[in-house]
């Protein structure tokens, strides 16, 4: 099975700055056929189902705000929100989905607001 | 709009069973993989079954394999998950969710995710 390790489990930022979340697979993810990495980032407010942020590692879900980003290749992956606002407090997970189940989630980073 | 809605949750005891259901509407139901991701309480996701389009192709955790069954019904866009021999772990919040977007190579992640129903398993 891939492990999915985030980094990490908790961070604290001040309004307006950046939040960097890491995100480590055992294996690679990059789908070879389409050269698309099959890594998501999904945000979890207390009380929601999560709500789907990023897939193919960097592509923003219609409807996300782009001061979400995603960025890595292969085995390493970070998403970054470029300002922080009040309203992105939440609990991030990455997620692969490469061929075939099962289909890991990283444990979570707590985002919190400093 | 795309909607899924789970059903089915309660208490029950170890040992019993129990049925959960997700009323799909506004999509092709049939055209696309379904999947169970269950969170227990405070803790991460874990992704537990996958269906495929037809039914005809299914998968699930080790950690459930042997004692839960997916399933489908296209005529009826529901989805299913058959609890049986239940555990006091696997205790959660048991979501419906789609897979987003259609054929390997289009994958793009697990969209939308219904709101979850609560299975606790306690004696």
């Amino acid at each position: 099975d891939i492990v999915m390790t985030q980094s990490p489990d908790s961070l604290a930022v001040s309004l307006g700055e950046r939040a960097t979340i890491n995100c480590k697979s055992s294996h690679s993810v990059l789908y070879s056929a389409n050269n698309k990495n099959f890594l998501a980032w999904y945000q979890q407010k207390p009380g929601q189902p999560p709500k789907l942020l990023i897939y193919w590692a960097s592509t923003r879900e219609s409807g996300v705000p782009d001061r979400f980003s995603g960025s890595g290749s292969g085995t390493d992956f970070t998403l970054t929100i470029s300002s922080l606002q009040a309203e992105d407090v939440a609990v991030y997970y990455c997620q692969q989905y490469y061929s075939t189940p099962p289909y890991t989630f990283g444990q979570g980073t707590k985002l919190e607001i400093k | 709009q795309v909607q899924l809605v789970e059903s089915g949750g309660g208490v029950v005891q170890p040992g019993r069973s129990l049925r959960l259901s997700c009323a799909a509407s506004g999509f092709t139901f049939s055209a696309f993989p379904m999947h169970w991701v269950r969170q227990a309480p405070g803790k991460g996701l874990e992704w537990v079954a996958l269906t495929s389009p037809d039914g005809n192709i299914k998968d699930s955790a080790d950690s459930v394999k042997g004692r839960f069954t997916i399933s489908r019904d296209n005529s009826r866009n529901t989805l299913y998950l058959q609890m049986n021999s239940l555990r006091t772990e696997d205790t959660a919040v048991y979501y419906c969710v789609r897979d987003h977007g259609l054929g390997m190579s289009a994958r793009r992640g697990f969209d939308p995710w219904g709101q979850g129903t609560l299975v606790t398993v306690s004696s």
